[in-house]
């Protein structure tokens, strides 16, 4: 079983849309949540950090945490072409607070 | 100034050949680390070093060794390559352990032919 689970996708949501994406893991002690944004060919970048249940917003950007789920989400507002790119959900879990990555969802933003 | 910066970018190697990359971060963190993508982009964690210490190891082979001279480099070096080492690796840092806010470098492509 896969400790950190995305939809690959691709995903595609047209100009000005909510793009909405999803992710589960497995270790119920998870404690801290992260969703980094990846364009092709270049490195991660951290985009949003999430510790306790509820939302978080960041601009257009909202983190959603859902512990008893076991799930966390991203929402994108107003979604712009800009936006296209691989979004990868991490989880920190155990003792050392190891810090997995999903396998990512690709995101497409149609003009 | 590039916070964090890997070199080479791009390696092309024949298998059984030695090669090693090179990384370093100006944001003054304490712990870097070495993580390998594949081809299907999952990011999978190798080595992090904390204050010179090597903190995690995977199940990596002991073909890669991590070295680190300072709190600023991490190299890795990669002894008689396979095919399968081929990959883009990404060195990163954070400012703590395992905050899982990490900053990466730009990628190096290895490909063994």
């Amino acid at each position: 079983q896969k400790e950190v689970e995305q939809n690959s996708g691709p995903l595609s949501v047209p100009e000005g849309a909510i793009a909405s994406l999803n992710c589960t893991y497995s270790d119920r002690g998870s404690q801290s949540f992260f969703w980094y944004r990846q364009y092709s060919g270049k490195s991660p970048e951290l985009i949003m950090s999430i510790y306790s249940n509820g939302d978080k917003e960041d601009g257009r950007f909202t983190a959603q945490l859902n512990k008893a789920s076991q799930y966390v989400s991203l929402l994108i507002r107003d979604s712009q072409p800009s936006d296209s790119a691989t979004y990868l959900c991490a989880v920190t879990s155990g003792s050392a607070r190891q810090l997995t990555f999903g396998s990512g969802t690709q995101l497409t933003v149609l003009p | 100034d590039t916070a964090v910066s890997q070199t080479p970018k791009y390696l092309v190697t024949q298998m059984g050949n030695d090669k090693s990359i090179k990384c370093e971060q100006n944001l003054g963190h304490d712990t870097m680390y070495w993580y390998k993508q594949d081809s299907k982009k999952f990011l999978k964690i190798m080595f992090s070093y904390n204050n010179k210490e090597l903190i995690i190891n995977e199940t990596v082979p002991n073909r890669f060794s991590p070295k680190s001279p300072d709190k600023a480099h991490l190299n890795l070096h990669i002894n008689s390559l396979e095919l399968g080492d081929s990959a883009v690796y990404f060195c990163a840092s954070s400012g703590l352990l395992n905050t899982g806010e990490l900053f990466f470098g730009e990628g190096s492509r290895l490909t063994v032919l």
